[in-house]
């Protein structure tokens, strides 16, 4: 959706290198999740975040909430090749009344390769 | 184990022979989704489901259909298929969108369905 923006659409980083992988909705944020994805497989989720300010990590990922700019940003620290996947964001809008829209809009993916 | 099975994982039809793709989940969840990923397009939602007996559409409806007549099952249906719904197909599960610490959404493995 062009109401979830995700970039870059893709990366290439040298092993050991950090990266940043950014989500920007241009609605209101209910909640705002991470996934990873294999290339054909399934989604894996990593983290959803909900609170502004608030910063989760899984092992060497770290996630973040910016309120304001109702954006996310996916850090990760010293990459490895086992990182190399498609992340996407998805967002949980707010509604009319404040709670959850009721589904998840997903975008349209980073795809991440990591150089050994 | 916790799991979203899906079936088949891989279909291969011509045009307008009616076909189901099979979803089903053991952790009791009440939210359920059925998406479609394509190159380009990334992941776009196509019904999901709030609960039992209740579907609504997701972005890209057309040309499927759902029922919800167990909480455990959520078939995707395809009444005349035709070549541009070749793509890969998740469903996934929740305990419900907008429960915080229980909305992590879980991903089958995913149908590929080629439509010739």
């Amino acid at each position: 959706s062009q109401e979830l923006e995700q970039s870059p659409q893709s990366l290439i980083v040298q092993e050991g290198k950090n990266l940043t992988i950014n989500c920007t909705s241009s609605k209101t944020l209910y909640g705002l999740y991470w996934y990873k994805q294999k290339y054909g497989e399934g989604l894996i989720f990593l983290m959803m975040l909900q609170k502004g300010g608030e910063e989760k990590s899984h092992e060497k990922i770290t996630a973040k909430l910016d309120e304001k700019k109702q954006q996310s940003s996916l850090h990760i620290t010293a990459s490895q090749p086992s990182h190399a996947g498609i992340y996407l964001c998805g967002a949980d809008w707010k509604s009319d009344y404040g709670g959850s829209q009721g589904n998840l809009i997903f975008g349209k993916g980073t795809k991440l390769s990591v150089k050994p | 184990e916790a799991q979203v099975t899906q079936n088949p994982r891989y279909l291969i039809t011509v045009t307008g022979k009616k076909l189901t793709v099979t979803c089903s989940q053991n952790m009791n969840h009440e939210y359920m989704s059925w998406y479609r990923q394509d190159p380009g397009l990334g992941l776009r939602q196509i019904y999901y489901s709030m609960n039992v007996e209740v579907t609504d559409k997701g972005d890209v409806p057309e040309g499927y259909k759902v029922s919800r007549k167990e909480k455990r099952n959520f078939p995707l249906i395809l009444e005349s298929p035709s070549p541009n719904q070749t793509s890969l197909y998740f469903c996934a599960s929740s305990f419900g969108s907008g429960r915080a610490g229980k909305d992590t959404q879980y991903f089958g493995p995913g149908t590929r369905l080629t439509v010739l």
